[in-house]
């Protein structure tokens, strides 16, 4: 596709319920990122992979978050009974080669509230 | 601990202002630092430095890195409304690929 796409782009919940969260990155691009952005504050860094395999997951808060990319495209984000903290902006990033340097791409965000 | 501060955290000018946001990083032996402007949607990417390109342009904008100070400025001319936005410094730390942003300066201009 044109750009990053994640869905939904919307999200409520109740607490305790799980949530999955899903990032389409551009095609072709090797590397993908998740990120957490609360109001009025910058993303934050949760994990990434290079194709499927995971590289760093040293951003998840807990053993309630979990990602996968298992054919090294699209991207699942869980989160498993779910708190009031965890309302925020999910952000997905997408870049052409994992060797660092190169401009990571963001995805429009799922805002997720939980209730 | 890896951080990114940037300031102002507000900024409100007239259109045609010159304003110049301020980003310092406290990241050993960074590889990149970006720049990032951050409307309704995506951040969308403005500019990359790195030890090789200290120095970008693009139209209106303009962005310098100073690795001596750790610092990096990010200059707008001619402001216009279009450049509301929240604008988000972000540095590759060197061990990782991941992004360590700033909290980012909002700058609001009013005709």
């Amino acid at each position: 596709g044109a750009g990053v796409s994640q869905s939904p782009r919307y999200k409520v919940t109740k607490r305790g319920q799980d949530v999955a969260l899903r990032c389409d990155p551009i095609s072709g691009h090797v590397s993908l990122y998740w990120y957490r952005q609360a109001l009025g504050q910058g993303p934050e860094f949760l994990t990434y992979f290079n194709y499927e395999a995971q590289q760093d997951k040293s951003g998840l808060p807990n053993d309630r978050f979990s990602a996968e990319r298992p054919e090294g495209s699209i991207s699942t984000l869980t989160i498993q009974r779910t708190e009031q903290r965890d309302s925020a902006m999910y952000r997905c990033a997408s870049s052409s080669v994992g060797q660092g340097q190169e401009t990571q791409y963001f995805g429009p965000g799922t805002r997720l509230l939980v209730l | 601990e890896d951080k990114v501060v940037q300031s102002p955290l507000s900024l409100v000018v007239h259109e045609g202002d010159t304003v110049t946001l301020n980003c310092s990083y406290e990241v050993t032996n960074f590889r990149s630092l970006l720049w990032y402007k951050q409307e309704k949607k995506a951040p969308t990417f403005l500019f990359m430095l790195t030890s090789s390109g200290i120095e970008k342009k693009s139209g209106r904008l303009s962005s310098i890195l100073d690795k001596k100070e750790l610092s990096s400025i990010l200059n707008i001319t001619a402001t216009q409304t279009g450049d509301s936005a929240i604008y988000l410094c972000a540095v590759h730390p060197p061990d990782t690929d991941k992004l360590i942003f700033g909290t980012g300066t909002r700058l609001q201009v009013f005709p």
